[in-house]
């Protein structure tokens, strides 16, 4: 059965850091690998998908890795600004959405 | 842009009543699903739909709950007779196509639903 992990759970950075949030999943059978946006209250906002067969994809100040092989992502921020607030949420797909709990990160202005 | 649409925004209900959740998928979407998000926990998956039909549906998905797409627009979840532990956020969500390594989900901004 699929499980993913998120670490850390919690992160707080001053604005302008560069950080790393991981992923990391124990089958490695997937179709693709996404990383979302929630805010509280509300939706995920799909930020980045990484086909099984890519090793990153870029959107702006945000860099997704994949490693299959090992059963691990990185979404990287540069930058941070307090805007990028929010819980980051990573998510596998074989069939349906396998998803982690998540990183809350808060950004300090 | 296109986007999901969730009705209503906020539920609450008495345990042991029926609710009804709907969605409005993206027009030229062919793939729905239902996930919800128990507070502080996992976004957990529900159900797929494909041509009027379930495709996939997970160990949460029992006999209290179906799916249905009474028209060419909304797509509904139906609990029979909630429990307390139903109360969660539920999320729909669409996508083109399944299968394919690069289509992405498009969710909704969910319907929390409060059972007491």
């Amino acid at each position: 059965k699929q499980e993913v992990t998120q670490i850390p759970a919690a992160l707080s950075v001053p604005e302008g850091e560069n950080l790393v949030l991981n992923c990391s999943f124990t089958d490695s059978a997937i179709y693709n690998l996404q990383w979302f946006r929630q805010d509280p209250g509300k939706g995920l906002t799909s930020l980045l998908l990484i086909q099984s067969s890519q090793r990153e994809q870029t959107s702006g100040r945000l860099n997704a890795s994949l490693d299959k092989s090992s059963g691990r992502s990185t979404l990287y921020i540069a930058a941070s600004q307090p805007g990028d607030s929010a819980t980051y949420l990573c998510a596998v797909t074989r069939t349906a959405l396998i998803f982690g709990k998540g990183t809350t990160l808060s950004v300090s202005s | 842009e296109p986007e999901v649409t969730q009705t209503p925004s906020h539920q609450v209900t008495q345990m042991g009543q029926e609710v009804i959740l709907r969605c409005v998928p993206i027009s030229n979407h062919l793939y729905f699903y239902w996930y919800r998000q128990i507070l502080g926990q996992k976004v957990e998956f529900l159900v797929s739909f494909y041509n009027n039909e379930i495709s996939e549906k997970s160990e949460i998905f029992d006999d209290q709950f179906s799916v249905e797409r009474p028209d060419g627009s909304n797509f509904t979840l139906k609990i029979r007779s909630t429990k307390l532990e139903d109360s969660a956020m539920y999320f729909c969500a669409s996508s083109p196509l399944i299968g394919a390594t690069n289509e992405k989900l498009f969710f909704g901004s969910g319907t929390q639903l409060s059972v007491l």
